[in-house]
């Protein structure tokens, strides 16, 4: 089974920082996931990348396959940032090995 | 807009009880997930299913079964309920090839008292 980490596990910021959230992974994937979580609320899917960079307004996701990482940066953070956010391998099979997440919390 | 929408957001049900939590999709997705989220421990599987009447055990289906009769809906039921399933349980569903199309629903969140 994969196993998939992320760090750091709890992240503070001020506003307008940028942030990064790391994931690494132990096998080959045929896809990687970025999942948001708010208090209480249900999971949002961020990015979904197999390979390169994706760019969603102020997020950016990357992924090294060769490296087995993947990174999920938010530029000029804001305090309706603040989230968990999960990464979640795809190797084989039909479900998603998750990570246990990384709590934001962006000060104003 | 596409939904996977669970039953019911809060539940409190005492122990012994067999406790249903429902799941339905509207995108005609094949595959559907039971998960369960705990502080510390992240999203575990429960149980899966690719088809209407097919399931698969996940990394923790020890206390849950499941039902599917129809495509759009999955139901997770807990024989006899305990404490220790009281948890976050998330719906979801997929397209066949497993990673595509992943929603999820805004989850359950269950107490067994």
């Amino acid at each position: 089974k994969n196993e998939v980490e992320q760090s750091p596990q709890n992240l503070t910021a001020q506003e307008g920082e940028f942030i990064t959230i790391n994931c690494s992974y132990s096998v080959g994937i045929s896809a990687l996931h970025w999942l948001q979580q708010h208090p209480g609320g249900g999971i949002v899917s961020l990015f979904m990348l197999s390979s390169g960079k994706k760019k969603h307004g102020r997020l950016i996701a990357t992924i090294n396959i060769q490296e087995k990482h993947s990174s999920l940066h938010i530029t000029a953070s804001h305090p309706r940032d603040s989230a968990v956010y999960i990464c979640a391998s795809h190797d084989s099979g039909y479900a998603l090995n998750f990570g246990k997440g990384t709590s934001l919390l962006v000060t104003p | 807009d596409v939904k996977v929408t669970q039953s019911s957001r809060y539940l409190v049900k005492r122990t012994g009880e067999k406790v249903f939590l429902e799941c339905v999709q509207d995108m005609d997705h094949e595959n559907m997930f039971w998960y369960r989220q705990d502080p510390g421990l992240g999203l575990r599987l429960i149980y899966f299913s690719y088809d209407v009447k097919m399931k698969e055990k996940g990394d923790i289906p020890e206390g849950y079964s499941v039902s599917r009769e129809k495509k759009e809906r999955f139901s997770l039921i807990l024989e006899s309920a305990s404490t220790n399933q009281t948890s976050m349980y998330l719906c979801a569903s997929s397209l066949l090839s497993g990673w595509e199309g992943y929603t999820f629903g805004s989850g359950t969140r269950l107490t067994v008292v």
